[in-house]
């Protein structure tokens, strides 16, 4: 699996955007980019997922280059809710039951 | 649906005690996972089975069994406790492209 590299930390005002990067170089054409949180040592939580295009769900926008070699999480609106660890996977389509995550960034939004 | 359950919450073990870590999951799901989370870091796998009958080793297999008897059990079994067996497990139940986490269970071997 191509690894990916995060930031350790970053903060966000409430209510402001959050752009969570990740850093993928050595991706290959089959893999997906996957988004997951972990609340205050819960369950990680599944956010988002793509292969190449742009996508978009309730939760969360994930933007991927056109090479395919970085992606952006983007949190619209942060909330205090959205304070997490925020994990960027990337694994062949059908393998999401065996996830590799890595330290992934921990967000904390401000008040 | 309860989603994915897991039992106990807590446990505390002595050294080479063996236990029996229970998650079960009730929405039809083929694939089930069991990661480990030690402090600070992500999760790692340990076992997982794509059915009823059969499993496979993750990345972090040794000292833990597992097996899979019915679409919706997914037991992991620690055969000799160890310290460095002390984290938090979490089970997960997939359907493409989502895994389903449930809410861990915290042990401590001493």
């Amino acid at each position: 699996d191509a690894k990916t590299t995060q930031p350790t930390s970053m903060d966000c005002a409430e209510g402001r955007a959050a752009n969570l990067p990740c850093n993928h170089s050595t991706i290959s054409g089959n893999e997906y980019v996957y988004w997951y949180r972990q609340i205050h040592s819960q369950g990680p939580q599944y956010i988002i997922h793509g292969l190449k295009n742009n996508e978009t769900n309730e939760m969360a926008s994930l933007i991927i280059t056109e090479d395919r070699k970085s992606s952006t999480l983007i949190l619209p609106h942060a909330t205090l809710r959205d304070t997490a660890v925020y994990y960027c996977i990337v694994r062949e389509g059908g393998n999401d039951y065996k996830l590799s995550f890595g330290a992934g960034t921990t967000v904390t939004v401000r008040a | 649906n309860a989603g994915v359950t897991q039992t106990p919450k807590f446990q505390v073990l002595k050294t080479g005690q063996s236990m029996t870590l229970q998650c079960a999951q009730d929405m039809n799901h083929e694939y089930m996972s069991w990661y480990r989370q030690d402090p600070g870091m992500g999760l790692r796998l340990i076992h997982y089975s794509v059915g009823a009958g059969i499993t496979d080793q993750g990345e972090v297999p040794n000292g833990y069994n597992v097996s899979r008897s019915t679409t919706e059990d997914f037991p992991l079994r620690l055969l000799s406790a160890a310290p460095s067996q002390t984290s938090v497990y979490f089970c997960a139940s997939s359907y493409w492209p989502e895994q389903y986490f449930g809410p861990g269970t915290r042990l401590t071997v001493t």
